[in-house]
């Protein structure tokens, strides 16, 4: 059973457009929501995380909107560059089930020059 | 800073053998996850370790199982090899444990590969 469900699975955007990754979950236990960038051959580095007592975090181009009654949880990347193409993952824990880190399947971004 | 290091990079086995991978954790960092990378399915947790002590495991058979040495740096074991065990093994690190908040730095990862 997929804990937290992501979409879509592939996105393709222009250079400078908006980049929209979306993601929803069931349990409300959850209370910690990072979002994790992935390049080929590398490990996830974490990008942005949101705690549910904000709507919203923004650090530089990079915005998490978080929507507590809908389960819901979306990252946008503003003026997306060719640089950002990469796999991203949400992400969702609580101290629960100690720490585990619950991972979407994941959005192969392209950024098109 | 040092981060999260982990080897092999890529392994080749075959089905029924066994295979060790290793992870060191980013200096001072206590806590050391495990997780595979199948193709399609994201990230799916395996263990978690801190202070030397096994404390949550995924939902994955027995013959997957490790331990975190007194350095804090652990292996991964898991035996009996099938076809579907291939997949990248992550392993992350992170300075507390069972604070949800914590934030997870991943290694580049073993890539195993089960023929």
């Amino acid at each position: 059973q997929q804990q937290v469900k992501q979409s879509p699975q592939s996105l393709i955007v222009q250079k400078g457009g908006i980049s929209i990754i979306n993601c929803a979950y069931e349990n409300t236990a959850f209370d910690y929501f990072p979002w994790y960038q992935q390049f080929p051959g590398k490990g996830p580095a974490l990008l942005i995380a949101i705690r549910p007592d904000v709507s919203e975090k923004k650090e530089g181009r990079f915005t998490i909107s978080f929507n507590k009654s809908a389960k819901q949880f979306s990252l946008h990347i503003m003026d997306s560059q060719p640089g950002d193409s990469a796999t991203y993952f949400c992400a969702a824990s609580t101290r629960i089930t100690g720490n585990q880190f619950y991972f979407g399947t994941g959005t192969s971004l392209t950024v098109i020059p | 800073e040092a981060g999260v290091t982990q080897s092999p990079t890529h392994l080749i086995k075959t089905r029924g053998q066994q295979v060790t991978l290793r992870c060191s954790p980013i200096s001072g960092h206590t806590s050391v996850y495990w997780y595979q990378q199948a193709l399609g399915l994201g990230l799916q947790f395996l263990l978690w370790y801190d202070e030397g002590e096994e404390r949550n495991r995924g939902n994955f058979p027995p013959r997957f199982s490790g331990r975190q040495f007194p350095n804090y740096s652990s292996e991964l074991n898991v035996n009996a090899l099938e076809l579907e065990d291939s997949a990248l093994y992550l392993c992350a690190s992170s300075s507390y444990g069972g604070i949800s908040t914590d934030t997870q730095y991943f290694g580049p990862g073993t890539r195993l590969t089960v023929l």
